[in-house]
């Protein structure tokens, strides 16, 4: 199987900062890697698609670059509808990440 | 627009099968590159995908529980349905469905999800 790992797991961040997240997975994916994001009691929302492509209707200010086993989420200028929580999810075999919550400093 | 809807038991016993069915609209299983999966997630952790059937009736499962979940789709009803046995108290968790994102397999869209708890 394959397995995901996030990092960091909590991220304390202001409204402006530039955000990032790192995934990574026990064996190359090559771009099959989805990122979404979940607030709390909704279900979870597709942000990017094939490790950099961006979702219909996403805000440019999110983007995901990466190949192999290495990939990052950037958020390039923190907004207050953004604190929520992060997963990456390989499509290979569909596993998910266990999550990076992003919270208010 | 492409909504879907979970269905089934709110509550279950321990041992008891669990059946789920979810009712969508908005596109049709019997096209070409069309999926429909089952993802779960326990309360205050994280998302775990359980399983996944195309519209060619080719069907993916989560190697830890593959022996207990079985997926089939009703294309004239636009339903598919996730049945899983031998329920535990650990499987008390959020289940969503969800729609694959044509081309790729990642969700493009989700279903509310549906809260089920497991205890005697």
């Amino acid at each position: 199987d394959i397995q995901m790992t996030q990092s960091p797991s909590t991220l304390s961040a202001s409204v402006g900062d530039r955000v990032t997240i790192t995934c990574r997975a026990s064996q190359s994916i090559s771009s099959w890697l989805a990122w979404y994001q979940q607030k709390p009691g909704k279900a979870p929302k597709l942000l990017i698609y094939k490790a950099s492509s961006l979702e219909s209707g996403v805000p440019s200010r999110f983007s995901g670059s990466g190949s192999g086993t290495e990939f990052t989420l950037t958020i390039s200028s923190l907004q207050p509808d953004d604190f929520a929580t992060y997963y990456c999810q390989q499509y290979n075999s569909y596993t998910f990440g266990p999550g990076t919550k992003v919270d208010i400093k | 627009q492409i909504t879907l809807k979970e269905s089934g038991p709110t509550l279950v016993k321990p041992t008891q099968t669990l059946t789920l069915t979810c009712t969508f609209s908005g596109f049709s299983l019997s096209t070409s590159g069309v999926g429909v999966g089952w993802i779960r997630q326990p309360p205050g952790k994280a998302l775990e995908w359980l399983a996944l059937i195309y519209w060619d009736d080719d069907k993916r499962y989560s190697p830890s529980l593959k022996s207990r979940l079985t997926i089939t789709k009703d294309t004239s009803k636009n339903q598919v349905v996730l049945t899983m046995t031998n329920m535990d108290p650990v499987d008390t968790a959020t289940y969503y469905c969800a729609h694959r994102k044509l081309h790729t397999n990642a969700i493009d869209y989700w279903g509310q999800g549906t809260l089920v708890t497991v205890s005697s």
